[in-house]
């Protein structure tokens, strides 16, 4: 059964440090990783796509990763606006183009 | 260039009643996929439509839930005789060709 395990399930950083958020994936052959960013009362802001294991993306402080089992978020030096809850998803090959979503890592910055 | 265009943000029924949701996604997007979002809950697909088609409804109950993407106008979710159960955030997502979806604000059903 194709499946997406975030963790942790909540992180508390101090601004300025950095941290990781792990996606962890099993599906019968990956066509894509997504990473979205959700506020409170809003829906998932798309960040980053990601095709084959090796490949790396930036936006501002976040960076993704992808290996061939896990997908990693790094947050370089975290401001109090990057507080939210972080959602990882996979499109299997076998499940059409639907999108299969973890449960999300919510992260709280404090200045 | 709007986003993708959920209506009516907050939904209040009383059991027994239908939900009708609204969705017009981006422009140039010919796809869209419906969600669901339960407290404490990932994200879960429901279905997802091309204009006048169900493509992969097997995210859909059987029963009580329908969904159209008729040529002209938005895409509706509708739900007959809601129960409490029912109650969740429902996500409207587009793309323009089934990668990545861009989702909307969602409409939060409330079942009374």
């Amino acid at each position: 059964e194709d499946q997406v395990t975030q963790s942790p399930e909540a992180l508390r950083l101090q601004e300025g440090e950095s941290s990781s958020l792990n996606c962890s994936y099993t599906v019968s052959g990956l066509r894509g990783l997504f990473w979205y960013r959700q506020d409170p009362g809003k829906g998932p802001e798309f960040l980053f796509t990601l095709y084959s294991a090796g490949e790396e993306k930036e936006k501002e402080r976040l960076k993704a990763t992808l290996t061939k089992k896990e997908s990693f978020l790094h947050i370089t030096a975290p401001k109090p606006e990057d507080s939210a809850t972080y959602l990882c998803a996979v499109q299997a090959n076998q499940a059409g183009t639907a999108l299969i979503f973890g449960k999300g890592t919510t992260l709280s910055v404090s200045s | 260039n709007a986003g993708v265009m959920q209506n009516p943000r907050h939904l209040v029924r009383r059991r027994g009643q239908e939900a009708r949701l609204r969705c017009s996604p981006m422009k140039g997007h010919s796809h869209v996929y419906w969600y669901r979002q339960l407290p404490e809950e990932g994200l879960k697909f429901m279905v997802y439509l091309q204009k006048e088609n169900i493509i992969d409804e097997s995210g859909m109950p059987k029963e009580r839930f329908s969904a159209e993407f008729p040529k002209e106008g938005p895409s509706i979710l509708r739900i007959q005789q809601v129960v409490r159960g029912d109650s969740a955030a429902y996500f409207c997502a587009s793309s323009p060709e089934g990668t990545a979806a861009f989702f909307g604000q969602g409409t939060r059903l409330t079942v009374v």
